[in-house]
């Protein structure tokens, strides 16, 4: 059974519409994190939660908000999409947070198309 | 800022033959390394965490360390068909993960 569950697999939406990606982890896991995946570019850290509270936010924009209403659930918001938004993004969880000590585990991704 | 680059960008090898695969890192204070594995569309796989210099070896998977030259490397023993993907190191420093962009593997049957 998989432990990270990530809803919608795929999913398109057109240019200044608003989508929420689910995230939910059953590993028992205290901290959460988004990645985002471009065509080209690195796997890029997004924002990393440790007891629902957020930790660390490494995105510019405020289009992308991350919302947990449970210890094990961490979904995220993306707001007045644009097609430069089209990424795979990928929900990851440790047991906890802090210094890379717990090896992060990954969920099976999103895969966002904006038109 | 942390800098992670992988080489090669692609690799073949026949099935079998050992793979090597090459991470450098530019910030010698990182303190856990860790290589994973992406099939297509798919979600990371972690293969083996490396914290010290020297060798970890996890089944076929094999991570050296040397923070001295900013070095990590995996190598594959009898690789096959199935290790076909692209195989992504991740760097942590303080409490930040830096991936590299990968280098793709291809295991020739």
């Amino acid at each position: 059974d998989p432990k990270i569950i990530q809803k919608p697999k795929y999913l398109v939406a057109v240019t200044g519409s608003e989508k929420i990606l689910i995230c939910e982890q059953y590993l028992g896991h205290n901290a959460m994190y988004w990645y985002r995946q471009s065509a080209k570019k690195p796997l890029e850290f997004m924002f990393s939660y440790s007891y629902q509270k957020l930790m660390d936010n490494q995105t510019a924009s405020s289009r992308f908000q991350p919302q947990s209403s449970k210890k094990n659930h961490l979904d995220l918001q993306i707001t007045a999409l644009k097609p430069d938004d089209s990424a795979t993004y990928f929900c990851a969880s440790s047991q906890d947070w802090g210094g890379g000590q717990d090896t992060q585990y990954f969920g099976p991704g999103t895969r966002l198309l904006v038109l | 800022q942390q800098k992670v680059q992988q080489s090669p960008e692609s690799l073949t090898v026949s099935e079998g033959a050992m793979a090597s695969l090459n991470c450098t890192f530019s910030d010698g204070t990182s303190n856990n390394f860790r290589w994973y594995r992406q099939h297509s569309a798919k979600g990371l796989e972690v293969l083996v965490s490396i914290f010290s210099d020297g060798e970890k070896e996890e089944g076929r998977f094999t991570a050296h360390l040397n923070r001295a030259n900013l070095h990590v490397s995996l190598h594959i023993r009898e690789p096959q068909p199935s290790d076909s993907a692209v195989y992504l190191c991740a760097v942590t420093n303080a409490y930040k993960v830096i991936f590299g962009k990968g280098t793709h593997l291809h295991v020739l049957p």
